[in-house]
C-alpha cells in the first residue's frame, strides 16, 4: 500500500540555522510529492509540490526540497531557519495507481529557538 | 488563492447528540472534497471523498452511518457526526479541489463530545 513516512517527530534548533526534514515515500509509478506546512493555530498550506522535471524543486518561504527516485525520498530544507519556521511540517503524496489520494505522514514539530 | 471556509471553527456537544460541520469553497467550484481526521500530535487521516451529487467514497474502517457526508453542490460539502460519543473529539478538516487540480484545506473544525 502506498505509504509516506517522517524520520523526525520533533527538531529543536535555534534560528540561521539549517534545516532538514525527512520523508520517504513508498508508491509505485509515477508519484507527486508535495510538504504542507502548519502553523499554530491555522490551516495547512502547501510550501512546495513536485509533479515532474527538475527534481529540485523551490517552495515558498526559502524552502526547497529534492526528488530522490532512487532513495524514495523527498527532503525538505532550509538553509537558514527564523523563528517564524515554528510549525508542524508534513510531506504528502499520491499517485493515480493509488486512487490519487493525497497521504500525510506523521508530521514533524519544529520549535526555533529564538 | 483559493479559499476553503469551515464552520464552525469549534463545537462542544453533548454525548449522543449529532453535530454538522460545513465546508466551503469561496472562490471556485469543488468537484471534489476531502474530509480528513487529525488527532493530537498525529497526522491528518483520511476519512472520505466525495464528490458533488454522488455519493461519498469512506475510507476502510470510516463508519459511513455515523459520518453523514453530504456534498449537494460544488461549494459545499458537510459532514455530520451522528450520536457522537467523546471517542469522536477530534480536530476535522476539510480540503476541495477543483477537477485534478491542488488541493486547498480549510481550517478545521475542534470537536469536543463531553
Amino acid at each position: 500500500a502506498q505509504s509516506v513516512s517522517q524520520h523526525n517527530h520533533h527538531v529543536i534548533l535555534s534560528e540561521a540555522a539549517s534545516l532538514e526534514l525527512g520523508c520517504n515515500y513508498s508508491y509505485g509509478g509515477t508519484v507527486n510529492l508535495f510538504w504542507y506546512v502548519q502553523y499554530p493555530g491555522q490551516h495547512l498550506q502547501l510550501l512546495l509540490k513536485y509533479f515532474s522535471g527538475d527534481p529540485l524543486v523551490k517552495g515558498i518561504k526559502g524552502f526547497e526540497a529534492e526528488f530522490i527516485k532512487s532513495k524514495f525520498s523527498f527532503n525538505l530544507r532550509k538553509p537558514s531557519v527564523q523563528w517564524s519556521d515554528t510549525a508542524e511540517y508534513f510531506c504528502a503524496g499520491k499517485s493515480l495507481a493509488a486512487g490519487n489520494k493525497l497521504t500525510f505522514g506523521g508530521g514533524t514539530r519544529v520549535l526555533v529557538k529564538p | 488563492g483559493a479559499v476553503v471556509s469551515q464552520h464552525p471553527s469549534w463545537v462542544i456537544c453533548k454525548s449522543g447528540t449529532s453535530v454538522k460541520i460545513e465546508c466551503r469553497s469561496l472562490d471556485f467550484q469543488a468537484t471534489t472534497m476531502f474530509w480528513y481526521r487529525q488527532f493530537p500530535k498525529q497526522s491528518l487521516m483520511l476519512m472520505a471523498t466525495s464528490n458533488e451529487g454522488s455519493k461519498a467514497t469512506y475510507e476502510q474502517g470510516v463508519e459511513k452511518d455515523k459520518f453523514l457526508i453530504n456534498h449537494a453542490s460544488l461549494t459545499l460539502s458537510t459532514l455530520t457526526v451522528t450520536s457522537a460519543h467523546p471517542e469522536d473529539s477530534s480536530f476535522y478538516i476539510c480540503s476541495a479541489r477543483q477537477g485534478g487540480g491542488e488541493q486547498y484545506f480549510g481550517p478545521g473544525t475542534r470537536l469536543t463530545v463531553t
